[in-house]
């Protein structure tokens, strides 16, 4: 069954602590991506990574960081710089970076205290 | 850099009437995605328009890409209850990552 896993679903944390959030493909993808999602924001590109060993920032990295160490596994660390890091987090991937559908994940709801 | 702004932010329609949600640019898309993102679940890809002036259509949904590639718009005809969600267009910024409209929520009342 392929498909993207992320987990966990809901992450509780406190403030100052940094937290990695898991984001596992096996289906093969070249391309993946990190999401926040807001209420009223859209969807806001974090990290991507065309291929193992390389990633670009997005919009928004500052307070992120990512690591592309095998090709189905893309973990974001949201650390204790980031402001505001209570969000909806999404990882997708594709099959290469441009002109390719995106597979969403199920997503990680993280809440910081 | 680019943006792809997408308007209404919301819209609710009565079971049976149409739904129409656009998507504006101000530079020329090489391409556009759409997906749809069911109330706590996440987004699934629906469509890519690459071509000028091109419609495609998948059953009640009827999306088109403009002539100068610079909008786009998603047609439901007769919504229906399961329609519901936030529809998002999706652009690539300067042959990177895609980038995402803020979306528009469609509810739909029975």
């Amino acid at each position: 069954d392929g498909g993207i896993t992320q987990s966990p679903k809901y992450l509780f944390r406190k403030e100052g602590q940094n937290v990695t959030l898991s984001c596992e493909q096996n289906l093969n993808h070249d391309a993946m991506y990190w999401y926040r999602q807001d209420p009223g924001q859209g969807l806001r590109l974090i990290y991507y990574s065309q291929i193992v060993n390389d990633f670009q920032k997005g919009d928004i990295a500052e307070g992120y960081s990512v690591s592309r160490e095998k090709k189905e596994s893309f973990p974001l660390t949201v650390t204790s710089a980031q402001k505001n890091p209570t969000a909806f987090y999404l990882c997708a991937s594709s099959i290469r970076l441009l002109g390719y559908e995106q597979y969403f994940g199920p997503g990680t709801r993280l809440t910081v205290t | 850099g680019q943006q792809v702004m997408q308007i209404p932010q919301y819209q609710h329609v009565q079971e049976g009437e149409d739904f129409t949600t656009y998507c504006n640019s101000s530079t020329t898309l090489s391409n556009i995605q759409w997906y749809k993102q069911r109330p706590g679940g996440h987004p699934v890809f629906l469509i890519q328009l690459v071509k000028s002036g091109e419609v495609k259509k998948q059953k009640r949904l009827t999306f088109q890409f403009g002539e100068a590639k610079k909008n786009s718009s998603l047609h439901i005809t007769a919504t229906q209850t399961t329609d519901v969600g936030t529809y998002f267009c999706a652009s690539p910024e300067g042959g990177t990552a895609l980038i995402f409209g803020k979306g528009t929520t469609l509810s739909v009342s029975s």
